[in-house]
C-alpha cells in the first residue's frame, strides 16, 4: 500500500517568506508527528497528533511555527517569516494510534531558507 | 543526561565483519524499542523492532536488557550496503517516541 508522503520535496524560500509543507499520512493511521533534522543533527520532535488534535505541541521551536490536520489525514505544517535557522529536513511519521505501534517516516521536506 | 543515547561512531569495519552498537536510555518506563536505519539524505527506515526475549532477522539481531536500561544491535557478515546510521528508538509513555542521535557504519571493502 502507499506511504507516508511529503510534499514539496524541495523547497527553497527567502528569508521572511512563509511556507507550507503537506504531509500524508498512511490510511488509516490516527496519529501523525512532525519532526525536524538538521544536517548531521538527530529529529527534533515538533508536535504530536491524534486524530485532528495536537495533544503535544512541546516541539515546535517558536509560534512562527504551526500545524493543523484535518478530516484526520492530510497535515500541514506552517512557518512564517522563515529565518536562514528553519534550514532542514521536515519529516513527517504516522503510526496506526501512537506507541508503541512502529512509526513510517515520509521522505521528508527539504527546506533551505536563504 | 539525554534520554536515549548512542556512540555516534563511526565505526569502519571491512566486509564480513560482525559488529555490535549498544544504546542506553534512562526512563524504565519504556514499552517498545526499535532500531531505525538511515542512509543519507533518506528518511530513518524501520530496521526492526527488539522484544523482551531478543529477536533475529537474517544477519541482524536485537537484544533487550531492562535491568540495565540497554538495547542492542548486532550485524554478523556485514556488507557494503549495510553502511548508514542506525538509529535506536525508544517509546515514553502513549505516543512518544525518543530517537538517538544515531551510530554511524561504514562497512569498508
Amino acid at each position: 500500500g502507499a506511504g507516508v508522503s511529503q510534499s514539496p520535496s524541495n523547497k527553497v524560500t527567502e528569508k521572511g517568506k512563509d511556507v507550507e509543507l503537506r504531509c500524508d499520512p498512511i490510511s488509516g493511521h490516527t496519529a501523525l508527528y512532525w519532526y525536524r533534522q538538521s544536517l548531521g543533527q538527530g529529529l527534533e520532535f515538533l508536535i504530536y497528533f491524534q486524530g485532528n488534535s495536537a495533544p503535544d505541541k512541546s516541539g515546535l521551536p517558536s509560534d512562527r511555527f504551526s500545524a493543523e490536520r484535518t478530516g484526520g489525514s492530510v497535515s500541514t505544517l506552517t512557518i512564517q517569516r522563515t529565518q536562514q535557522e528553519d534550514s532542514a529536513v521536515y519529516l513527517c511519521a504516522s503510526s496506526l494510534a501512537g506507541g508503541p505501534d512502529t512509526q513510517y517516516f515520509g521522505p521528508g521536506t527539504r527546506l533551505t531558507v536563504l | 543526561r539525554k534520554e536515549v543515547e548512542q556512540d555516534p561512531g563511526p565505526f569502519n569495519v571491512p566486509e564480513g565483519a560482525t559488529v555490535a552498537f549498544n544504546c542506553t536510555y534512562s526512563n524504565s518506563a519504556s514499552q517498545s524499542f526499535f532500531w531505525y536505519r538511515q542512509d543519507c539524505r533518506k528518511e530513518p527506515k524501520l530496521l526492526m523492532s527488539v522484544y523482551s526475549s531478543g529477536n533475529e532477522d537474517g544477519r541482524f539481531t536485537a537484544q533487550l536488557n531492562r535491568a540495565s536500561q540497554y538495547i542492542s544491535l548486532l550485524i554478523r557478515d556485514s556488507k557494503l550496503s549495510d553502511s548508514a546510521t542506525y538509529l535506536c528508538v525508544v517509546t515514553s509513555g502513549t505516543y512518544k517516541y525518543i530517537f538517538g542521535t544515531g551510530t554511524r557504519l561504514k562497512v569498508l571493502a
